[in-house]
């Protein structure tokens, strides 16, 4: 069975603070992809990275970066200079790539993530 | 590019009734899946479709329905409504194109529906 765990139910950072998210997951597959989705109060699940299991460097996009640990299958979210838009629930997912897979996003609990001023 | 839309944003029934949702990829994508979000299960997968066909189904009983008509829009149905049907549905699109693509989903508003 593949599954996605975030560890912390909730977090809080100071504005301009660096947080890091935990995400882990398990799968049989060698070939797949993990993403970080955001879903702040307004419902919209936006995209905030993505990482190809076969790429060894970390994605990064502006303020957000990956540490992607493949043997130990650990996918954390840094986010640096929070701002209080980063509020929001973060969701750690994984597309696994094999038969039988496909348009199904796996996602984590989520993390509820508060940046205040 | 105009992003995933979902209709109706709201819908309020009863149980027993039937509820039709509706989502419009954006432009280009041809696959679209489904997700039903919960706060007790969180985010559940329920099927995916690609040029018309269901590719993928998730561990939904046969009440959950859907289909995706020539221009990639999709719907869901649900019959007999249960009060457990409450939660928020979510539509994602995406360009299947394997490695380049990295098999993204885009998300949509969602639909909240409660079942009274």
């Amino acid at each position: 069975a593949q599954t996605v765990t975030q560890s912390q139910p909730e977090m809080s950072v100071q504005e301009a603070e660096t947080v890091t998210l935990s995400c882990t997951y398990d799968t049989s597959e060698s070939n797949y992809y993990l993403f970080w989705y955001k879903q702040p109060p307004s419902r919209q699940m936006i995209l905030v990275i993505r990482q190809e299991a076969y790429k060894q460097q970390n994605a990064t996009e502006n303020r957000f970066s990956v540490n992607f640990q493949k043997a130990a299958k650990s996918f954390s979210l840094k986010i640096s200079d929070s701002q209080l838009g980063d509020t929001a629930m973060y969701f750690c997912a994984l597309h696994p790539l094999y038969g039988g897979s496909q348009g199904n996003l796996i996602f984590g609990k989520g993390t509820k993530l508060s940046v205040k001023p | 590019k105009a992003g995933v839309t979902q209709t109706p944003r709201y819908l309020i029934k009863t149980r027993g009734q039937q509820v039709t949702l509706s989502c419009s990829p954006i432009s280009g994508h041809r696959s679209v899946s489904w997700y039903q979000q919960t706060p007790g299960q969180g985010l559940q997968f329920l099927f995916e479709y690609f040029s018309e066909t269901q590719r993928n189904k998730g561990n939904f009983p046969g009440r959950f329905s859907g289909r995706q008509f020539s221009n990639s829009r999709s719907e869901m149905n649900v019959s007999t409504l249960e009060l457990g049907d409450s939660a928020l549905y979510l539509c994602a699109s995406s360009f299947p194109i394997g490695r380049e693509s990295g098999e993204t989903q885009y998300f949509g508003p969602g639909t909240r529906l409660l079942v009274l």
